[in-house]
């Protein structure tokens, strides 16, 4: 059993669109993870959070702790966007329990 | 520059024989972690190590072994155990304490 579900599962967008992923998890947390992976399969970790909400650049993550879910959203996409990103629950401070994924393509 | 490097990329192997996957990380990282990705599933814990000379068995455990004799290195063995070996495999590592983890770039192995 997975205790962290994202949705949608696949996404396709124009460039320029507004993006959101959502990710929910069944229990409490110590932080919530996005990470991105490329086609080629390299993982690179955007964001950890525990309360609040965090930007860099086009990218922003929230998470709210009553209802224990969490959102990407990515703002005027690209392209280059393209990724699948995936949403990691920590519930302890070093292990991880990975959502599945949600597989973004952006075109032009 | 630091980061965690993985070779090879590719490996290919029969089945029935054991395969070594190598990990090495130059961030004085003391946690490592190996998972395995499979299409349409998250990532799975197969082992993990705080320290050296000390690892734990993740979710996957079963057909897999390890070691951690330095620091910087994370070896993982896929042993002719492991019944579907096929799979894209992810070395991580993290200062001990803070969950942030850092990724290699994968190995994709293919048994026949």
């Amino acid at each position: 059993k997975n205790e962290v579900e994202q949705s949608p599962q696949n996404l396709t967008a124009q460039e320029g669109e507004f993006i959101t992923i959502n990710c929910s998890y069944s229990v409490g947390i110590s932080a919530l993870h996005w990470l991105q992976q490329h086609p080629g399969g390299g993982i690179v970790s955007l964001f950890m959070l525990s309360s609040g909400k965090k930007k860099h650049g086009r990218l922003i993550a929230t998470i709210n702790i009553q209802e224990k879910h969490s959102s990407l959203h990515i703002t005027a996409s690209h392209p280059r966007d393209s990724a699948v990103y995936i949403c990691a629950a920590a519930y302890n401070t070093d292990k991880l329990i990975f959502g599945t994924g949600t597989r973004l393509q952006v075109f032009p | 520059d630091g980061g965690i490097t993985q070779s090879p990329k590719y490996l290919f192997r029969k089945e029935g024989q054991n395969v070594t996957l190598s990990c090495e990380q130059n961030l004085n990282h003391d946690a490592m972690y190996w998972y395995r990705q499979d299409p349409g599933q998250g990532l799975r814990l197969i082992y993990y190590s705080q320290i050296v000379n000390d690892f734990q068995k993740g979710d996957i455990a079963e057909g897999y072994s390890v070691s951690r004799e330095k620091k910087e290195s994370f070896p993982l063995t896929v042993t002719s155990a492991q019944k579907n070996p096929t799979a894209f495999y992810l070395c991580a590592s993290s200062i001990q304490g803070r969950g942030e983890q850092y990724f290699g770039p994968g190995t994709r192995l293919t048994v026949t």
